[in-house]
């Protein structure tokens, strides 16, 4: 139990481009989805919160209108990056959380790269 | 604000020897702490948490961590390391509240010699 699934594992655009990742849990409901970035050979930098029905929580730094974030669903999550750059490639994992866990369920992870 | 310090970022250890990764945590309230693992290209896979009571907790793959709020540590242990335990590891803390979210440390990379 307790599967995250994201897709895709990989994308490759053009810069300029917006790209979508999906994140959906896949046999439970989740009622809030975290999405992380990280660098390579570094640790989880969180981006932003989102609770379904409702506006996500961009954390301190983060551009709200480069990553736009949608939380439909009690199943998925999905965060797009509009107006792609090269510095916007990186590895986007989500995370999933049921009401009241303390866990968080990761996905396998996107690996974005900008060209 | 909760932090969470790692301060290994690379340990090496021969196949079949014992393991500790060391975390220290800052929060203010009883934490909620988490190891968790990743290789490489992948997600994270949890191996054990602590919410409450006993302070040694048993993960999967035969790790075990302890809590210790005097030292605020909470390391990870394995008596025995198998190869295929070389990877990425993260100590998390979690906020309660509404706003709940982990905070990762910058993680320990272990490799394992044969």
């Amino acid at each position: 139990g307790a599967v995250v699934s994201q897709h895709p594992s990989r994308v490759i655009c053009k810069s300029g481009t917006s790209v979508k990742i999906e994140c959906r849990s896949l046999d439970f409901q989740a009622t809030t989805m975290f999405w992380y970035r990280q660098f390579p050979k570094q640790s989880l930098m969180l981006m932003a919160t989102s609770n379904e029905g409702s506006k996500a929580t961009y954390e301190q730094g983060v551009e709200k209108d480069k990553f736009l974030i949608n939380h439909a669903s009690l199943t998925l999550s999905t965060l797009t990056v509009t107006s792609a750059h090269p510095e916007d490639s990186s590895f986007y994992i989500c995370s999933a959380r049921v009401a009241g866990a303390g866990e968080l369920f990761f996905g396998e992870g996107s690996r974005l790269t900008v060209l | 604000a909760q932090s969470v310090t790692q301060p290994d970022i690379h340990i090496t250890v021969s196949e079949g020897a014992s393991l500790e990764l060391r975390c220290n945590y800052s929060y203010g309230a009883t934490p909620y702490l988490f190891w968790y693992v990743q290789s490489p290209g992948q997600g994270l896979q949890l191996l054990l948490k602590y919410f409450s009571g006993d302070t040694l907790v048993q993960g999967i793959k035969g790790f075990e961590a302890e809590f210790k709020r005097s030292q605020s540590s909470f390391n990870l242990r394995k008596p025995s390391v198998h190869w295929s335990d070389a990877a990425e590891y993260f100590c998390a803390v979690g906020s309660g509240g509404s706003n709940y979210k982990l905070t990762f440390g910058k993680g320990t990379l272990l490799t394992v010699n044969p």
